[in-house]
């Protein structure tokens, strides 16, 4: 069975730009989460998709967006790049909206110049 | 607010056994979860606790307290592939928002 899947792997943008990243869950999985590593800091919460809907988002500005496909799916969108949104961007699906292991995608480390 | 606390480094020997704690304060609790994560690697997972007491899953296993909001991981028979961060993981809230502590990284010596 296929893992969570990530694209691109790698990315670097200059300040100002605007950046996509895509996200396949595990087959069976709804819900769709992002979370931010920043060097040396710990995980940090996104966003929370279930079901094609926003169902929960972390302390980030606006500029970070995202939505969920009918095939479950995922983009996250940001916008305005700024140096301290470089970071390992990491995708994780789950079962559904309740107390589901969440497994983890390779992620995409995105660089801003 | 939420707040996670791990130690920063933990050091050990191989074949030894190494204990990794994390304490919790948080606005709800679901359960908590354990990853391993390799430089530069994806978290994978590692153990899931939901109810006070000892989980235990071949060379690992989990405890937890819920009214001391205390975890531990425990590593036995420690091999030089299980240098690694190890993050601990509170599950809050509806659709279980995890909320990450920075991370112990483990280095396994000879």
């Amino acid at each position: 069975e296929a893992g969570v899947t990530q694209s691109p792997t790698h990315l670097i943008k200059t300040r100002g730009q605007q950046v996509t990243l895509r996200c396949s869950p595990i087959s069976g999985h709804t819900s769709v989460y992002w979370y931010q590593q920043a060097l040396g800091l710990g995980l940090q919460f996104l966003l929370w998709y279930d079901e094609g809907e926003e169902r929960n988002r972390g302390n980030f500005p606006p500029r970070f967006s995202g939505r969920q496909f009918p095939n479950y799916s995922s983009e996250l969108n940001v916008n305005a790049l700024e140096l301290e949104d470089s970071a390992l961007y990491l995708c994780a699906s789950s079962l559904d909206r309740g107390r589901e292991t969440q497994y983890f995608g390779p992620g995409t480390r995105l660089l801003v110049l | 607010g939420q707040n996670i606390d791990q130690p920063t480094e933990m050091t050990a020997t191989e074949g030894a056994i190494v204990q990794i704690n994390c304490t919790y304060q948080t606005s709800g609790f679901n359960g908590l979860f354990w990853y391993q994560q390799h430089a530069g690697e994806a978290p994978t997972f590692l153990s899931y606790n939901v109810l006070d007491g000892l989980e235990e899953k071949g060379r690992f296993s989990s405890f937890l307290s819920r009214s001391k909001g205390y975890s531990y991981l425990l590593l036995k028979e420690l091999q030089m592939k299980d240098s690694a961060s190890y993050l601990c993981a509170v599950s809050t809230g509806g659709g279980n928002k995890l909320t990450f502590g920075t991370g112990t990284q483990l280095k396994v010596e000879l």
